[in-house]
C-alpha cells in the first residue's frame, strides 16, 4: 500500500510570492492534517480536512488556507510569503477524523522563503 | 502545564544501555496521548496511542505508560539500538478536537 505522498519535496520562492503544496493521503484515507515545523519548534498544527471540509484549524494567519478534494487529496495554499514561513510542512492521513485514528505522515515538504 | 514538554531535549547512550524519556501535557481536556518515532530523512511513524489513565502499551524493547491525573507519559526502550537512534516525539490530543499538540521531542543517539 503506497504511502502518503507529498510535493514538492523542496521548494524555494521569495517574499511576496505565493506556494502551493499538495498532499496525496493513503488510499482510503479521508482525513488529511497539516502541520509546519520551523528550527527549535515542535510540530505546529495547521488544519485538518475530512471529506472536503475543515474540521479543525490551528492558530495561523489568514495568509495559510488549504482544501481537500473528492479523491481525498490536498492542497495548502500559503500567500504573500514571510521569511518565517521556511519550514518544514508535513502532512498525515488518517481513516477517519476520529480520536486516537492513527496519523500517518508523508516525507514533507522544505519551503525555504528568500 | 500550558504545553506539551518532553525531557531531556537530547540524549546520548551506549548501545545496551534502557533510557526513559518524559512527556508533560495539560491535563484537563485531555483525550489521548500519541507517541512517534522520527528517524531523520524519513517521515515519522506512530508508535502508540493511550487513552486511559494507567494505560501501558509496549512494542517490541520499546513501551510506555501514561498518567492522565498528573499529566505525564513515560517512552522507556530496554537495550537500546543504534536503530533506535531518532527523535522521539509526544502529542496530546485534546477532547475539544483532533488538532494534536506536540511536543519538541526528545533525540536519541545510540552508538555502539
Amino acid at each position: 500500500k503506497a504511502g502518503v505522498t507529498q510535493t514538492p519535496r523542496y521548494l524555494i520562492k521569495t517574499r511576496g510570492q505565493q506556494v502551493t503544496l499538495s498532499c496525496s493521503p493513503i488510499s482510503g484515507h479521508r482525513s488529511v492534517s497539516w502541520y509546519q515545523q520551523t528550527p527549535g519548534q515542535g510540530l505546529q498544527f495547521l488544519f485538518e480536512y475530512f471529506s472536503e471540509t475543515q474540521r479543525n484549524k490551528g492558530n495561523f494567519p489568514g495568509r495559510f488556507s488549504g482544501r481537500q478534494f473528492s479523491n481525498s487529496r490536498s492542497e495548502m495554499n500559503v500567500s504573500t510569503l514571510e521569511l518565517g514561513d521556511s519550514a518544514l510542512y508535513l502532512c498525515a492521513s488518517s481513516r477517519t477524523s476520529g480520536p486516537t485514528d492513527t496519523q500517518y505522515f508523508g516525507p514533507g515538504t522544505r519551503l525555504t522563503v528568500l | 502545564i500550558l504545553n506539551v514538554e518532553q525531557s531531556p531535549q537530547s540524549l546520548h547512550v551506549q548501545e545496551g544501555d534502557s533510557t526513559n524519556f518524559t512527556c508533560s501535557f495539560p491535563s484537563s481536556n485531555f483525550y489521548a496521548l500519541h507517541w512517534y518515532r522520527w528517524e531523520t530523512a524519513k517521515s515519522p511513524e506512530a508508535l502508540f496511542v493511550m487513552t486511559l489513565n494507567g494505560d501501558e502499551k509496549k512494542k517490541g524493547r520499546i513501551s510506555a505508560t501514561l498518567n492522565t491525573k498528573e499529566g505525564y507519559s513515560y517512552l522507556y526502550i530496554k537495550g537500546s539500538q543504534p536503530e533506535d537512534s531518532a527523535t522521539y516525539l509526544c502529542a496530546r490530543e485534546p477532547n475539544s478536537g483532533y488538532a494534536l499538540n506536540f511536543g519538541k521531542g526528545t533525540s536519541l543517539l545510540v552508538t555502539p
